[in-house]
C-alpha cells in the first residue's frame, strides 16, 4: 500500500545533540512538508519542498534543517540551536503543482522529547 | 496573512447528538478548504474538502459547505458515534503554485455513550 512512513515513532534527544527524523513516501508525490504540533496549537510549517534538490523555509524554520536528495525522502534534522524541540513532528506529501488543490497525506508522526 | 479560526474545545457530546464545529477563515486569494481528523497518537487524515464557493464536502456522515459570503466552512454531523472522538482541524490552501496548508488550532471532540 502507498503511504508515508515516519521513523522512529519516539525519539529522545540530549542537550546539545542533533537528531534526524526520517520521512519516506511511496506515493510518487512531488511535494513534501514538515510540521510541528504542540499541545493546544495547530500544525505549524517548518520546511517544505516542491521538488528534488529544492526546499523553502516555513513559518518556524529556525533550529531545523532539511535535505531533499531523493523524491521519496525528506529527512528533518533538529539541531542543538532549537531550544524547545519537544513536540510531535508530522511529515506530509502532496502532488504539488502537478495537481493543485489536492490534499496532503500525512505520516503517523514522531514524538521528540528532551532527556 | 492567511488564517483559520476554529471553535475552541474541548467539545463533549452524547452519542447520537448533532455536531457542529465552527470554522472561519481569512485569505487573500480563493482558497481550498479542508477538514482533517487526528485520532490519538496518529497523523492527520483528510476528512473532506471543498475547492470553490458553495461546494459541499462530505464523508462518513460529516458535511461542510464552503460559504464565501461568510468565509466559513463549518463541520456538521447529524448523529455522532463514540468512534468520532478525535481532534478535528480546519485548514486552507491558496494553491497558488504551492500547496502549503494553514491550520486552525484544532477542536478536541469526545463522544460519551
Amino acid at each position: 500500500d502507498g503511504g508515508i512512513t515516519q521513523s522512529p515513532k519516539y525519539l529522545f534527544r540530549k542537550e546539545g545533540q542533533n537528531v534526524t527524523l526520517s520521512c519516506e513516501q511511496n506515493l510518487n508525490h512531488d511535494a513534501m512538508y514538515w510540521y510541528r504540533q504542540d499541545p493546544g496549537q495547530g500544525l505549524r510549517l517548518i520546511y517544505y519542498s516542491q521538488i528534488v534538490n529544492d526546499f523553502q523555509k516555513g513559518d518556524i524554520a529556525e533550529g531545523y534543517s532539511v535535505s531533499r536528495e531523493k523524491k521519496e525522502s525528506f529527512p528533518l534534522t533538529v539541531t542543538s540551536a532549537q531550544k524547545n524541540p519537544t513536540a510531535f513532528y508530522l511529515c506530509a506529501s502532496s502532488m504539488g503543482e502537478r495537481l493543485r488543490n489536492q490534499p496532503q497525506h500525512f505520516g503517523d508522526g514522531t514524538r521528540l522529547s528532551i532527556l | 496573512g492567511d488564517s483559520v479560526t476554529q471553535m475552541e474545545g474541548p467539545v463533549t457530546l452524547s452519542e447520537e447528538a448533532f455536531l457542529t464545529i465552527n470554522c472561519t477563515y481569512t485569505a487573500t486569494g480563493y482558497p481550498s478548504l479542508f477538514w482533517y481528523v487526528q485520532y490519538p497518537g496518529e497523523g492527520l487524515q483528510l476528512l473532506l474538502k471543498a475547492t470553490k464557493a458553495d461546494d459541499k464536502g462530505s464523508n462518513k456522515g460529516f458535511e461542510a459547505t464552503y460559504r464565501k459570503e461568510t468565509t466559513s466552512f463549518h463541520l456538521e454531523k447529524g448523529s455522532v458515534q463514540v468512534s468520532d472522538s478525535a481532534v478535528y482541524f480546519c485548514a486552507l490552501s491558496i494553491g497558488s503554485g504551492n500547496e502549503k496548508l494553514t491550520f486552525g488550532t484544532g477542536t478536541r471532540l469526545t463522544i460519551i455513550p
